[in-house]
């Protein structure tokens, strides 16, 4: 099946530093991928939709200034949480839309910790 | 707008047990909807799906689902429980098989040996 790989897996760092997030299709071209945070034992929420060569769209309430996301190629989309606090520790988890196939495949997430 | 409702934030059955998460939605035009589940520090794994073809949609794992507009429901079974059924399960919604996903908030299912 199609893999959607995102890393770094976990990362750890600390306040008011700048962390990267990357969200990659591996057997597939993906023009259209999204971004959901996800806090402990709650759902995934929708923090906006990467799509390539053109400015994300923010669901309302998510900072993008504080949420920087580049889509420069049809296989890779990234995610900066920018000024890291530790109330932006979460876990965030990307999916990705298989142009041809028009299906959605998701990532294994990335739990940042923000000391 | 869309939304979807999961009925129990918890569901607790026995092994070999039937298990039933409930899943109602709220849409404006015939919604797409979805069942996936996730592991413990793990991204979604897709379990079945209604794209407006059969009523009846079977997944993997012997999941099953089907979709009821009278009630706008989407419930999620399964005949026999495994103790691998544990985890947490979610609903969701789309205006389109690629689209955008609204997540319910999910149910957390446990099987007793």
């Amino acid at each position: 099946g199609a893999v959607v790989s995102q890393h770094p897996s976990r990362v750890i760092c600390k306040s008011g530093t700048s962390v990267k997030i990357e969200c990659r299709s591996l057997d597939f071209q993906a023009t259209t991928m999204f971004w959901y945070r996800q806090f402990p034992k709650q759902s995934l929420m929708l923090m906006a939709t990467s799509n390539e060569g053109s400015k994300a769209t923010y669901e309302q309430g998510v900072e993008k200034d504080k949420f920087l996301i580049n889509h420069a190629s049809l296989t890779l989309s990234t995610l900066t949480v920018t000024s890291a606090h530790p109330e932006d520790s979460s876990f965030y988890i990307c999916s990705a839309r298989d142009s041809g196939r028009g299906e959605l495949f998701f990532g294994e997430g990335s739990r940042l910790t923000v000391l | 707008a869309q939304s979807v409702t999961q009925l129990g934030s918890h569901v607790s059955v026995s092994e070999g047990a039937l298990v039933l998460l409930r899943c109602n939605y709220s849409s404006s035009v015939p919604p797409y909807l979805f069942w996936y589940v996730q592991y413990p520090n793990q991204g979604l794994q897709l379990l079945l799906k209604y794209t407006s073809a059969a009523t009846l949609v079977k997944g993997i794992n012997g999941f099953e689902a089907e979709f009821k507009k009278s009630e706008t429901s989407f419930h999620l079974t399964k005949p026999s429980a495994h103790m691998s059924d544990a985890a947490e399960y979610f609903c969701a919604v789309s205006y389109n098989q690629g689209g955008k996903l609204i997540f319910g908030q999910g149910t957390e299912l446990s099987v007793k040996p």
